[in-house]
């Protein structure tokens, strides 16, 4: 069936680099794309979402890239800080107005002093 | 505003026994979740509701029954448990179905022996 899922369960990264999360996507019908942060011991938290009709959306540090062409979405975190460790999860929504996300099952991002 | 919070933050069941799992959030949020997270996976919908009186399944209901008698509160019901029913369960609200923003809880930790 249609999925949303990560292609490396585990990232480290050294203290001031850049950090790139990937999520590969099946299902070609998702209208949006959303990424989650989910530090330990805590519930997710929105960080950024994007648009099938966009290619890339920028927030605070935070870029996610989108390429429909090989259902492929990443998230780049600019100078990652401590604070940056946790668990990241894309989910993506079928459609507008659609009240049920799809969680992939996440990278877990631990940033190296 | 304290959020979505959600009690107990632990428990332990054993097989057969029932409980509740509280769910409350005073953002005055229209949609509520309610999502098992087994280790190292992602979220999984079990239910979710878009106003008071109005309740759906979502991908794993099984084993599980919500109610939803006002906007603030959506308890979770586990009936008859099993050890299938070990996970981290979060709540979570959003606005509308057209936020893709979902506000989470912290969790209960639910073990079944």
């Amino acid at each position: 069936g249609e999925s949303v899922g990560l292609h490396l369960p585990t990232l480290s990264v050294q203290e001031g680099d850049n950090s790139i999360i990937n999520c590969a996507y099946s299902n070609s019908a998702s209208d949006y794309f959303i990424w989650y942060k989910q530090e330990s011991g805590k519930g997710p938290q929105f960080i950024i979402d994007i648009r099938s009709n966009m290619d890339k959306r920028q927030g605070q540090r935070v870029t996610v890239l989108l390429n429909k062409t090989v259902k492929h979405l990443s998230l780049q975190i600019a100078a990652t800080q401590p604070g940056d460790s946790a668990v990241y999860f894309c989910a993506e929504k079928t459609d507008f107005g659609n009240e049920k996300l799809t969680f992939g099952t996440g990278t877990r991002l631990t940033i190296i002093p | 505003n304290a959020g979505v919070t959600q009690t107990p933050k632990f428990r332990i069941l054993k097989i057969g026994q029932s409980m509740t799992l509280q769910c409350t959030q005073d953002m005055n949020h229209n949609y509520m979740y309610w999502y098992r997270q087994d280790p190292g996976m992602g979220l999984k919908l079990i239910y979710y509701s878009v106003g008071a009186g109005i309740t759906d399944k979502g991908e794993v209901p099984n084993g599980y029954n919500v109610s939803r008698s006002t906007t603030e509160d959506f308890p979770l019901r586990l009936e008859l448990a099993a050890p299938s029913q070990t996970s981290v369960y979060f709540c979570a609200s959003s606005y509308s179905g057209y936020s893709n923003e979902q506000f989470f809880g912290p969790g209960t930790r639910l073990t079944v022996l």
